[in-house]
């Protein structure tokens, strides 16, 4: 049973924190991507990784940063949390025809 | 850039009942995938059904089909005999073919099912 696995399910940081978001797939993939969700404008992809130590943005990837050291991990960073970065984060890797996701992170900055 | 858009922000259909939620998506590129997405209340996102856009047949997932309107960039999720368990956001989403598995994948806003016992 294929997995992509989050580190936390909910976060509650503060203004100003440094916060990592854990992603790990055990599908061997090389992709491996960032969307946030937000209602209203469904899932936007903030940054993705199409190889091991490459990174690329994507629409929304200010205020963020990545990190992809094995190909099995795949790390979302706010170097400095602010409110409008409360949100849901998604990761997910791409098969051939399906895309697997984790199950989310609800993150809040307060 | 690819745009995906989906009109109806909520729907509500009766137990055992037939609904239809819409999607309609620009692009230039004629090969591509469209996706139906369901995420269920506080659970992970799953497929429901893809479509490859060079098959002009629509795609059929069991109670799962789709209406694939290539020229009019159309793609609606016909949803038959619903059930309880199919009560769920529903995303519309587009994935380019140029760069197979590495190419990210663009949504809509979401449709809201709510089904009525």
């Amino acid at each position: 049973d294929v997995k992509v696995t989050q580190s936390s399910r909910y976060l509650v940081k503060r203004t100003g924190e440094k916060v990592f978001l854990e992603c790990v797939q055990d599908m061997d993939h090389e992709n491996m991507f960032w969307y946030r969700q937000d209602p209203g404008l469904g899932l936007r992809l903030i940054y993705f990784s199409y190889d091991v130590k490459m990174k690329e943005k994507g629409d929304i990837p200010e205020g963020y940063s990545v990190s992809r050291e094995k190909k099995e991990r795949f790390s979302l960073i706010l170097e400095s949390a602010s409110t409008n970065q409360t949100s849901m984060y998604l990761c997910a890797t791409h098969g051939r025809w399906v895309a697997f996701f984790g199950q989310g992170t609800r993150l809040t900055v307060v | 850039a690819q745009t995906v858009t989906q009109s109806q922000p909520e729907m509500s259909v009766q137990e055992a009942e037939t609904v239809t939620l819409s999607c309609t998506y620009d692009t230039s590129e004629s090969d591509y995938y469209l996706f139906w997405y369901k995420q269920p209340p506080s659970r992970q996102m799953i497929l429901v059904i893809r479509q490859e856009a060079y098959k002009q047949q629509n795609a059929t997932e069991n109670r799962f089909s789709v209406n694939f309107q290539k020229a009019a960039k159309s793609f609606s999720l016909k949803i038959s005999d619903s059930q309880l368990g199919d009560a769920a956001m529903y995303f519309c989403a587009y994935r380019s073919a140029l760069r197979g598995v590495s190419e990210d994948m663009r949504f809509g806003a979401g449709t809201r099912l709510t089904v009525k016992p």
